[in-house]
Parts: C-alpha cells; structure tokens; sequence
C-alpha cells in the first residue's frame, strides 16, 4: 500500500516553463513534507520541505503547496533549466514516527 | 565534508552468496535509515536505527539484517542473496525523527 501517492510519473517541460509534481496522502498523522531531487548515480538531496502549519513555502524557483483539507501538495518549479532534470521524490513523515514513506518518483526532463 | 559514505559503490554477488553493505556518516546523527530504490517503485524502507543498539524493521526487512554498534556505522547485511535483492541501496542519516535525511550515494547490486 502505497503511503504516498506522486504524479506524474513523468513530465517533459520546456526551458522556462512551470513544473509541477503533484502528491497525495491519507494519513493525517503525517507533519513534515520533504521534496528531494536526485540525479543519475547519485543518492536523494533534500530540496525543500514543508510543516502542515503554513500552506506555502518558496525558495528561489522552488515553491511547495500544501493543502490540508485535501490531503495533498506539489512541488512547482518555475523557469525551469535543464540543470533542473532530475527525479523528484515527495515524502512525508509522522510527527510520532521514524519513519518516511516516499512517492514513486517524477522524472523530469526540462528541454533547452 | 563526508556526511553518508557507503561501499562498495557497485557489486555482483551469485545467488546465495551474503554480503555486508557499509554506511558510515560523520555527522553524529543519531537516526540512520537503508532504502532499496527499484524503478518506478521509489525508495522502499529496509531498517532502521534511532541510535547505537537500537534496530527496527522498515516495510521490506525479509532477507536482510543490520546491526548498530556505533552511531557512525550502520552496516546492511544480505545473507542468502536472491535475484530479487538486486536493486539500488541507499543509506540515510537525520538529527532525529522528522528531520531531514541525508543520503549517501547508493551501492548498486546485482544477484546473478
């Protein structure tokens, strides 16, 4: 069962458009929302994340949405570059537990 | 500025065969995680350690063990290896529980 529901699976933007990844989630024990970005042959890196307390969080072209009620946020990435294709992981953790549970992953490929 | 190391980087095991996946993190976190990444499945939790001495299973321990004797070590061993172990292994460290998580650049194993 799939804690963490993430799509698109795949998403092809050109240079300069918006990206956004999308994330859905059912337990509301969940209270910390990360986004991590990970290229080839590397491990994930934390790229921002998220408490339920705000509803947006921004830094630089990165902004996360997060509505409560819906159980859902997304990852929107503006003026996207080719430095910016990757594979972005959204998870989320409980505010009780150890442990994160990952979505499946959006790869993104941003074309010049 | 280590932060999560893991060896080997890459290995091929026969069938049957055990081995120990190394992860060590300089950062004196007391949270230390092993992930497997298939593809299209995201990052699936194998163990767990909230500190020295202190183990617990994630969602896919079967075929695995691990040990914490150190807060800096947290070696992931396969004892009975099988085609289905062959994945990616990634290793993670936090502060403590809803933390971010610090990934360490995998080992990628195949069982033949």
């Amino acid at each position: 069962q799939q804690q963490v529901k993430q799509s698109p699976q795949s998403l092809i933007v050109q240079k300069g458009g918006i990206s956004i990844i999308n994330c859905a989630y059912e337990n509301t024990a969940f209270d910390y929302f990360p986004w991590y970005q990970q290229f080839p042959g590397k491990g994930p890196a934390l790229l921002i994340a998220i408490r339920p307390d705000v509803s947006e969080k921004k830094e630089g072209r990165f902004t996360i949405s997060f509505n409560k009620s819906a159980k859902q946020f997304s990852l929107h990435i503006m003026d996207s570059q080719p430095g910016d294709s990757a594979t972005y992981f959204c998870a989320a953790s409980p505010v009780t537990g150890n442990q994160f549970y990952f979505g499946t992953g959006t790869s993104l490929t941003v074309i010049p | 500025n280590a932060g999560v190391t893991q060896t080997p980087k890459f290995r091929i095991l026969k069938i049957g065969q055990s081995m120990t996946l190394q992860c060590t993190q300089d950062m004196n976190h007391n949270y230390m995680y092993w992930y497997r990444q298939d593809p299209g499945m995201g990052l699936k939790l194998i163990y767990y350690s909230v500190g020295a001495g202190i183990t617990d299973k994630g969602e896919v321990p079967n075929g695995y063990n691990v040990s914490r004797s150190t807060t800096e070590d947290f070696p992931l061993r396969l004892e009975l290896a099988a085609p289905s172990q062959t994945s990616v292994y990634f290793c993670a460290s936090s502060p403590r529980a809803g933390q971010p998580q610090h990934f360490g650049d995998g080992t990628r194993l195949s069982i033949l």
